[in-house]
């Protein structure tokens, strides 16, 4: 199994600033994703962070409002720009040890509201 | 592309009593299907993980189903206590990483 640890844990941010979430990862792994949860919603997959090269986006999901770093294989960012009280939300970093047929293991997630 | 949906959407039931969850997806496509069980403002424990060509994993008191031809999925928990009181997600891997259903919201009242 992975350990994950996030931080920060939960953050209370005013409107049009910027947030940036620290995914840690106890072990080297190949894949890393961010996740959002909405209230009262369940996961939905904001990206892929890709080592060494851009973020693979899902629909819906764009660069310049969700930055993501990954400069190597144990550590991601995530940066939620110019927040507006609709990116309230938890965020949950998520890796993959191995490809796709082994299990997703999920950080405690980051709790933000946007004032 | 892939759609998971649970039924119910919230479950209330006296402590003891066994009771299943459901989960439906609509690409049988699938690597795994996971359980996850979320506790209010935290993150995600992995109950169990059932392979593509499995039928079933038990830990414990936990029994996940899984019939991909149909595209279904139960978690049967035994004997239903107030900690097992959370909100159980299932959710499915296949080309793409997992995609989640919006749970079960169960409530085990003492």
């Amino acid at each position: 199994s992975a350990v994950i640890s996030q931080k920060p844990s939960r953050d209370i941010c005013q409107r049009g600033t910027s947030l940036t979430i620290q995914c840690q990862v106890d072990s080297q792994v190949t894949m890393m994703f961010w996740y959002r949860q909405q209230p009262g919603q369940s996961l939905t997959l904001i990206a892929t962070a890709n080592q060494g090269s851009e973020a693979t986006y899902e629909s819906g999901f764009v660069i310049d409002k969700f930055p993501i770093s990954r400069p190597n294989l144990t550590f991601s960012t995530l940066t939620v720009s110019n927040m507006s009280p609709e990116d309230s939300s938890i965020y949950l970093c998520s890796v993959a040890p191995l490809a796709s047929t082994d299990t997703q293991y999920f950080g405690p997630g980051t709790r933000l509201t946007v004032l | 592309k892939q759609e998971v949906t649970q039924i119910p959407a919230a479950l209330s039931v006296p402590e003891g009593e066994n009771l299943v969850l459901n989960c439906s997806f609509t690409d049988s496509a699938i690597y795994n299907l996971q359980w996850f069980r979320q506790d209010p403002g935290k993150g995600l424990t992995s109950l169990l993980l059932i392979q593509s060509s499995q039928r079933e994993q038990t830990s414990g008191r936990l029994n996940a189903s899984l019939d991909k031809s149909s595209g279904r999925s139960t978690l049967y928990i035994a004997a239903s206590q107030p900690g097992d009181s959370a909100t159980y997600l299932c959710a499915v891997s296949g080309n793409t990483p997992l995609v989640f259903g919006k749970g079960t919201r169960l409530s085990v009242i003492a």
